[in-house]
């Protein structure tokens, strides 16, 4: 069964320092991943995409995901936070690029501390 | 804007009454899903629709869920004989599996 783990249910982190927020997968096959960030009262965003291409991926508003397939892992980072940056992210896989359908973490809350 | 509208935003409803949500997305797409998000939990697979065929549906739809795209444009999600535990955010999303969703703002259900 493909699923998604997202280590941390909240993390907290001071304006200007670096944000890591972990997820690890399981697939049978080379997957799709992405994440996407909710703002509260507000859609889901995608922000940024792996699909078998380039291992480090960049995305919007600073972020960005690195895919490691030994560690099975897809941990999205930012160098610096803002405080718009609160919000909750969710780690997704689409586990065998043939399904029909998303496979979402159960999501990590960031807190932005000013 | 985010491409696709779902109508309405907040429905409160009594328990056992039926309800009926809307999803239109702005362009047109071949494939159409829908998810649900309970508090505090990821969206969960709901049912997929690649032009008005409903190719997909999770064990989590029971027979009093039924949804449809008659015109493989918008999209109904009906749920019948309400019961608390609906009470969510009922997503539409449209999009591919390679390049990713783009969400609705949602519908959030609540029975009382």
């Amino acid at each position: 069964a493909q699923s998604v783990t997202q280590l941390d249910s909240h993390v907290s982190v001071s304006e200007g320092t670096p944000v890591l927020l972990r997820c690890n997968y399981s697939s049978s096959y080379s997957p799709s991943l992405f994440w996407y960030v909710q703002h509260p009262n507000k859609g889901l965003q995608l922000l940024l995409k792996y699909t078998s291409a380039a291992t480090l991926v960049k995305g919007i508003n600073g972020f960005e995901a690195e895919f490691k397939k030994s560690e099975t892992s897809f941990h999205l980072t930012k160098p610096s936070a803002h405080m718009s940056d609160a919000a909750e992210y969710f780690c997704v896989v689409n586990p065998d690029n043939y399904g029909q359908n998303f496979v979402f973490g159960p999501g990590t809350r960031l807190s932005v501390l000013p | 804007d985010t491409g696709v509208s779902q109508d309405p935003r907040h429905k409160i409803t009594k328990r056992g009454q039926n309800v009926t949500f809307r999803c239109d997305p702005i362009s047109e797409h071949n494939r159409l899903y829908w998810y649900r998000q309970t508090l505090g939990q990821g969206p969960e697979f709901l049912t997929y629709f690649q032009n008005e065929a409903q190719l997909e549906k999770s064990r989590l739809l029971s027979d009093r869920f039924s949804a449809e795209r008659p015109k493989g444009s918008f999209s109904t999600l009906e749920i019948q004989r309400t019961e608390q535990g609906d009470s969510a955010m009922y997503l539409c999303a449209i999009g591919t599996d390679n390049y990713g969703y783009t969400f609705g703002s949602g519908t959030r259900l609540t029975v009382v």
